[in-house]
């Protein structure tokens, strides 16, 4: 994870909103991921962006990407005790056929949801 | 209906055997991968598979080797086991594209070396 950085720890009031900010370091990275994982869980899939947005949102879930600044945010509204996990940043950014999958992940958000 | 499938979900081992940690989706995607997190969350990839072809080999140790007996099945096996190899395995699959590359994880295969 040295290339994807995100804070290790986030502390939120249910209903309230949650931020979880990413940097990368590889321009060339043209997707960039979310994934949820739960304690004693693999790791689920919650959304993507294609570098050539600045936005995209799916429910509850806003990604923001600064490409000039390399930074990803993930915004989860009214937040709810079931949101608590580790988030992982990651990105793809080996875009040869052999390095397709090959995802750089940041060490991932400890996101803790108290009532 | 699993997707990806690992087995088994936790192994405890002594330092020096040797033990295998199989998976298996069903979902037809052409791409398996390993990938392994250690203590502090962190995950790296270490092999990927396509159709049974080796794709990705990132500097793991000879004492690790992973088999392909089809494009649905990815096994681990690993040889004289270290402390250091305790983390948590991941086996993910994935369609092979230029777009989206959406990975599947299993649930992970916790291995202890005592």
């Amino acid at each position: 994870g040295e290339d994807v950085e995100q804070s290790l720890f986030l502390s939120v009031r249910e209903g309230d909103s949650s931020v979880i900010n990413c940097t990368y370091t590889d321009s060339s990275s043209t997707y960039l991921y979310w994934y949820k994982q739960e304690p004693g869980a693999g790791l689920q899939l919650l959304t993507y962006i294609f570098s050539n947005m600045d936005m995209k949102q799916d429910q509850r879930l806003t990604v923001l990407l600064n490409k000039k600044d390399k930074h990803l945010s993930l915004r989860i509204a009214d937040t709810q005790t079931g949101d608590s996990a580790i988030y992982f940043c990651a990105e793809n950014p080996f875009m040869t056929t052999d390095s397709w999958g090959k995802l750089q992940f940041g060490a991932g958000t400890q996101v803790v949801v108290t009532p | 209906d699993t997707a990806v499938s690992q087995t088994p979900k936790y192994l405890v081992t002594q330092m020096g055997n040797d033990k295998s940690i199989k998976c298996e989706q069903n979902l037809g995607h052409d791409t398996m991968y390993w990938y392994k997190q250690d203590s502090k969350k962190f995950l790296k990839i270490m092999f990927s598979y396509n159709n049974k072809e080796l794709i990705i080999n990132e500097t793991v140790p000879n004492r690790f080797s992973p088999k392909s007996p089809d494009k649905a099945h990815l096994n681990l096996h690993i040889n004289s086991l270290e402390l250091g190899d305790s983390a948590v395995y991941f086996c993910a699959s994935s369609y092979p594209t230029s777009g989206a590359n959406v990975l599947t994880f299993g649930a992970g295969s916790r291995l202890t070396v005592l």
